[in-house]
């Protein structure tokens, strides 16, 4: 089983639409865990972090489920703009401390 | 200015040939990371330092070494280049339990 696992999608949703995406991490002391958004041949971008209580910003809220070990983000409104690929990416908590990231989903907005 | 700048941007280069990549960051991170990214691929760990006395292997670091000069600096090294290492290079930082901040890349052609 992936450390961190996403649907690679596509996702292909209309202008407007909310859509939501879900990641699934194997290592329960996992202690932290961010969105990042990865535009074609560009650098991966930190979009969120996620907490406990789950939180917003603007459009995005995220939020986690720690007994069934999943992160998820929703997108309301989608815009043109949100082409994209989400990363999902967790701390898994050992004494390294290193990020594990998710292989991605990709969202197309049509217009 | 950018927080994590990498030099070049683009780079041909012919097997065999020895090539470096420069990171550097004004962020004043203590932790610095070598990733790889390949086509519809996620994102693989080369190479990770958690201070300048610290350098640590990731999961695909044959083939490469690094260097790390100062906080700001972390060089990663192709002794020997051979095509299938053709890929976009990142560089990121983060503070011990923060996200990564990510460079702009580096796309490597080795022919």
């Amino acid at each position: 089983r992936k450390e961190v696992e996403q649907d690679p999608g596509p996702f292909n949703v209309p202008e407007g639409a909310t859509v939501a995406f879900n990641c699934t991490y194997s290592n329960s002391a996992s202690q932290s865990f961010f969105w990042y958004r990865q535009d074609c041949r560009k650098e991966p971008k930190l979009l969120m972090s996620v907490y406990s209580s789950g939180n917003e910003d603007g459009r995005f809220t995220a939020q986690l489920n720690r007994a069934s070990q999943y992160i998820s983000l929703l997108i309301r409104d989608s815009k043109l703009s949100d082409s994209a690929t989400y990363l999902c990416v967790v701390n898994p908590g050992d004494s390294s401390y290193k990020l594990i990231f998710g292989s991605g989903t990709r969202l197309l907005v049509r217009p | 200015d950018a927080d994590v700048t990498q030099t070049p941007r683009n780079r041909i280069t012919k097997t065999g040939k020895r090539i470096m990549l420069e990171c550097s960051q004004t962020k004043g991170h203590d932790r610095m990371y070598w990733y790889r990214q390949d086509p519809g691929l996620g994102l693989r760990l080369i190479y990770y330092s958690f201070d300048v006395k610290d350098i640590n292997k990731g999961e695909i670091s044959d083939g490469y070494s690094v260097s790390r000069q100062a906080q700001a600096k972390f060089s990663l090294s192709l002794e020997s280049a051979i095509p299938n290492q053709t890929a976009l290079y990142f560089c990121a930082t983060s503070t011990d339990r923060g996200p990564q901040y990510f460079g702009p890349g580096t796309r490597l052609t080795v022919t």
